[in-house]
């Protein structure tokens, strides 16, 4: 069975600094893996995947995930963050034959100016 | 604009009481996706849909129905047997010609028991 872990609940960060949210995961074979941005009482909105090839992925809003296949990791990384990158974030894996995701429980972003 | 409906925004129930979340895509997406999300326990799988009508439990189907009649459509219904169905509600779709697409999710719908 899949699972994906996220360690820190919730990552605090000053505007203009890098950011790190971290991801590790555990599956049978090759996986797909994602990145979502979840804002208060919305739906969860699509940034990045990794499918192969290039371990760095870049995605929307200037984010980008380096996947380690050796550590079984999918950080997902920002150069500079913005106070409206505050938000609650989920990592996700997929096999690459099956129908159904797994999420991690998520973790609070917060960017103070 | 393609994307996926959920009504209501907010449901609330009673004790004993069936009630039904409803979820609709334009996307034309074969895959269809009910989630649930708990404070603190990101989201967990109730039922999902590769196919019309065909469906599989998730990891949390008891006290859950779901029906797949159309390709469009896939309602999920909260049963009294649900012993605590307070919760935020998410629906997603996928298109199930890539497997390696994510999904789209629509803005949910949170129940609450009254």
């Amino acid at each position: 069975a899949q699972s994906v872990a996220q360690p820190e609940d919730q990552v605090n960060v000053a505007e203009g600094n890098p950011l790190t949210v971290k991801c590790t995961y555990s599956v049978s074979g090759n996986p797909y893996l994602f990145w979502y941005v979840q804002y208060p009482n919305r739906g969860l909105q699509f940034l990045l995947k990794y499918i192969t090839g290039d371990n760095l992925v870049k995605g929307s809003y200037g984010f980008e995930a380096e996947f380690n296949k050796s550590q079984t990791s999918f950080h997902l990384k920002k150069p500079s963050a913005l106070v409206s990158d505050s938000a609650l974030y989920f990592c996700a894996v997929r096999p690459l034959l099956a129908g159904k995701s797994t999420f991690g429980d998520g973790t609070t972003l917060t960017v103070k100016p | 604009d393609g994307g996926i409906t959920q009504s209501p925004k907010y449901l609330f129930r009673k004790e004993g009481q069936n009630v039904t979340l409803s979820c609709e895509q334009n996307l034309n997406h074969d895959a269809m996706y009910w989630y649930r999300q708990d404070p603190g326990q990101g989201l967990r799988l109730i039922y999902y849909s590769q196919i019309v009508n065909d469906f599989q439990k998730g990891d949390i189907a008891e006290g859950y129905s779901v029906s797949r009649e159309k390709k469009e459509s896939f309602p999920l219904t909260v049963t009294s047997a649900q012993k605590n169905p307070t919760a935020f509600y998410l629906c997603a779709s996928r298109n199930g010609n890539s497997l390696s697409d994510g999904y789209t999710f629509g803005s949910g719908t949170r129940l609450t028991v009254v």
